[in-house]
């Protein structure tokens, strides 16, 4: 079956640093890849849908450049949080779009910004 | 705009009690799929099932079993005889189904959970 990737499954990071989030497809190519946040107790929000070789789109109030996502190959979506601050720790969460599967989710990153 | 509802926030059962699990949701679209997960504490979203909007035929599968009515614009869950491993958020999700089978993809929207407590 379909497997995503994603890495790292949790990271503490100090206010103001970057933080990279690798999404990895490792058994199918996704064309398309989402990127979700859940604040605890809540949905998932989509933040951003980027397509191999091509900008991200970003959903309404989510600042594209705080989040930088990157979908450089049809294996691999990267989010990097810029100047990360306590209120974007979150779990962040990747899914895949392949053309066999639908979609397939990665296990997710806790991230917390102290 | 597409729209979930899950009204149930919480649910609390004592096992081997049935619970039915509630999804309500809105689209424009003609064709679209559905889906539910089930997100334990560890925070993976674990696949359940996805059906699609051409398809009513209730479903099956050891102990859950779905009832999707496009009359009623509902997609419930039921799991049979609850074990405390049930335990865990369950989303119920909805997207276009253009582009997801020739690997283009759209958005899921999801419910806002339901958190199922199983306790002995």
């Amino acid at each position: 079956g379909a497997v995503v990737s994603q890495h790292p499954s949790w990271v503490i990071c100090k206010s103001g640093t970057s933080v990279k989030i690798e999404c990895r497809s490792l058994d199918f190519q996704a064309t398309t890849m989402f990127w979700y946040r859940q604040f605890p107790k809540q949905s998932l929000m989509l933040m951003a849908t980027s397509n191999e070789g091509s900008k991200a789109t970003y959903e309404q109030g989510v600042e594209k450049d705080k989040f930088l996502i990157n979908h450089a190959s049809l294996t691999l979506s990267t989010l990097t949080v810029t100047s990360a601050h306590p209120e974007d720790s979150s779990f962040y969460i990747c899914s895949a779009a392949g053309m066999v599967y639908g979609y397939t989710f990665g296990s997710g990153t806790r991230l917390t910004v102290v | 705009a597409q729209k979930v509802t899950q009204a149930q926030t919480e649910i609390s059962v004592v096992e081997k009690e049935d619970v039915t699990l509630d999804c309500v949701y809105e689209t424009r679209d003609t064709t679209y799929y559905l889906f539910w997960y089930k997100q334990p504490p560890s925070g993976e979203l674990v696949f359940l099932i996805r059906r699609n909007s051409f398809d009513e035929q209730n479903e099956i599968s050891g102990r859950y079993s779905w009832n999707f009515q496009k009359s009623t614009s509902s997609f419930n869950f039921t799991i049979t005889a609850s074990q405390v491993v049930d335990s865990a958020v369950y989303f119920c999700a909805l997207s276009e189904a253009r582009g997801i089978l020739t690997g283009g993809g759209n958005k899921l929207t999801f419910g806002t959970g339901t958190q199922l407590k199983v306790e002995l």
